[in-house]
């Protein structure tokens, strides 16, 4: 079955500094979404692309975060200036076509540290 | 999205069959009811999803009251692999994917 690919699986850095988080969607797929789940948490959304723009965001996606989908394969997540808060995993997935009847391909997580 | 309500945990016997209630008795009627599966901190995985008939693939059956108002995942013959936690999420498309606490299924050899 085709994959959602996520890098680096783990990614730790300094309060403060920029982080980018990168997807590859699987590549006939036109929806892209992020997700993040503190530990022990839900998994909470935070924002979802289509046709090179965002179509929906959550309260937790403002202004320090940005998502681009810089060529054709890739879709990133960058957050501007980390915050000790942001310390989650973050899940790329992606859907063919947004319809109501398929199901999302989640990644498999970038664990993000900040210290 | 329909709010959804299911049992915080459970128990089943590893080879007997693992029945996982749903509660979303404010659906939608063009709402397909879906589950995913969180196996530790891996990323969600789907499983099944069905709007008003009841479904079977190759990992669960999925049976959805008449009404729509409840539904049930059945994993047929349970293994240690299937202890996970189980999000039942009623979904309309073309939006976000909204998770709750799910069920934390432990399967016990």
């Amino acid at each position: 079955e085709p994959e959602v690919t996520q890098t680096p699986s783990h990614q730790v850095t300094q309060m403060g500094q920029e982080v980018i988080l990168r997807c590859v969607p699987i590549s006939n797929h036109l929806y892209f979404y992020w997700y993040r789940q503190i530990l022990g948490q839900k998994v909470e959304f935070l924002v979802s692309f289509y046709n090179n723009e965002i179509s929906e965001k959550s309260e937790i996606f403002d202004d320090q975060f940005s998502v681009e989908r810089p060529d054709g394969s890739n879709f990133t997540l960058k957050i501007r200036s980390t915050k000790l808060e942001d310390s989650a995993m973050y899940f790329c997935a992606s859907s063919p076509g947004g319809t109501a009847n398929e199901k999302l391909f989640f990644g498999s997580g970038t664990q993000l540290s900040v210290l | 999205d329909a709010k959804t309500t299911q049992p915080t945990s459970m128990d089943c016997a590893e080879g007997r069959a693992a029945n996982l209630p749903c509660n979303h008795s404010t659906i939608s009627g063009n709402e397909y009811v879906y589950w995913y599966r969180q196996i530790h901190s891996q990323g969600p995985q789907y499983i099944i999803h069905g709007l008003k008939n009841n479904e079977t693939n190759e990992m669960a059956s999925l049976i959805i009251t008449e009404d729509r108002k409840s539904s049930t995942l059945i994993l047929p013959h349970a293994t240690l692999r299937d202890t996970a936690v189980y999000y039942c999420i009623g979904f309309r498309g073309a939006q976000k994917l909204v998770f709750g606490q799910g069920t934390r299924l432990t399967i016990n050899p």
